[in-house]
């Protein structure tokens, strides 16, 4: 089975420092893994992707991650945060049931960005 | 810009009380989801569609919860009854081939309280 997990359910940073937001996988197979943003109140905005091309990724709104089979992780970076940022990220990994595929979450990190 | 869409946005009904809320995914999206987001952690499938077909509906309640979509197009899902523990956001979301690598595109979910 395919598993994510998020470490730390809220990261607080300053408006302009680094956005550090963790995300471990557990797949049985070459992970695809993603990361969603939500803003309140609104449905999950895809920010990137891993599909087992490049491993350093880029994604919209300056976010980045870089895959690391060795360490199954999958972290998402952003050089500066700003304020717009505040928001619950989503790690989610490719999961596969019965022949059918779907995504698996992780719990969240709420992003607070402080001025 | 296409959008999946869901209405209604927000419903509030009281216990033991059916509930159905609607779908309609981006043009050509074969493929449709519909999840559950408790409150503080992340969605989780509870039916995926091809076309008008059920492809897992393992995590489906199905003594309460009924999921369709007939001509493969827009969907429902319904509670009936409702029982308190539902209150949560029910999210769609669609995808154009069965590849796994891309992405699901979410709708703004329907946030159900029950009282």
């Amino acid at each position: 089975a395919q598993s994510v997990t998020q470490l730390g359910s809220h990261v607080s940073v300053s408006e302009g420092a680094l956005v550090l937001l963790r995300c471990n996988y557990s797949s049985s197979v070459p992970p695809y893994l993603f990361w969603y943003v939500q803003y309140p109140n609104q449905g999950l905005q895809l920010l990137l992707k891993y599909t087992s091309a490049a491993t350093l990724v880029k994604g919209i709104n300056g976010f980045e991650a870089e895959f690391k089979k060795s360490e199954t992780s999958f972290h998402l970076t952003k050089p500066s945060a700003h304020m717009s940022d505040a928001a619950e990220y989503f790690c989610a990994v490719r999961g596969t049931q019965g022949g059918s595929e779907k995504l698996v979450f992780g719990k969240g990190t709420k992003l607070t960005v402080n001025p | 810009e296409a959008e999946v869409a869901q209405s209604p946005r927000y419903k509030i009904t009281e216990k033991s009380q059916a509930v159905a809320f609607w779908c309609d995914p981006i043009s050509g999206h074969a493929t449709l989801y519909w999840y559950r987001q408790i409150l503080g952690q992340g969605p989780e499938l509870l039916v995926q569609f091809q076309d008008e077909s059920v492809v897992d509906d393992s995590q489906l309640p199905k003594d309460r919860f009924s999921a369709e979509r007939l001509k493969g197009v827009d969907s429902t899902l319904k509670i009936q009854p409702a029982e308190l523990g539902d209150s949560a956001m029910y999210l769609c979301a669609s995808r154009p081939l069965a590849y796994s690598y891309n992405e699901q595109f979410f709708g703004p979910g329907t946030r159900l309280t029950v009282l």
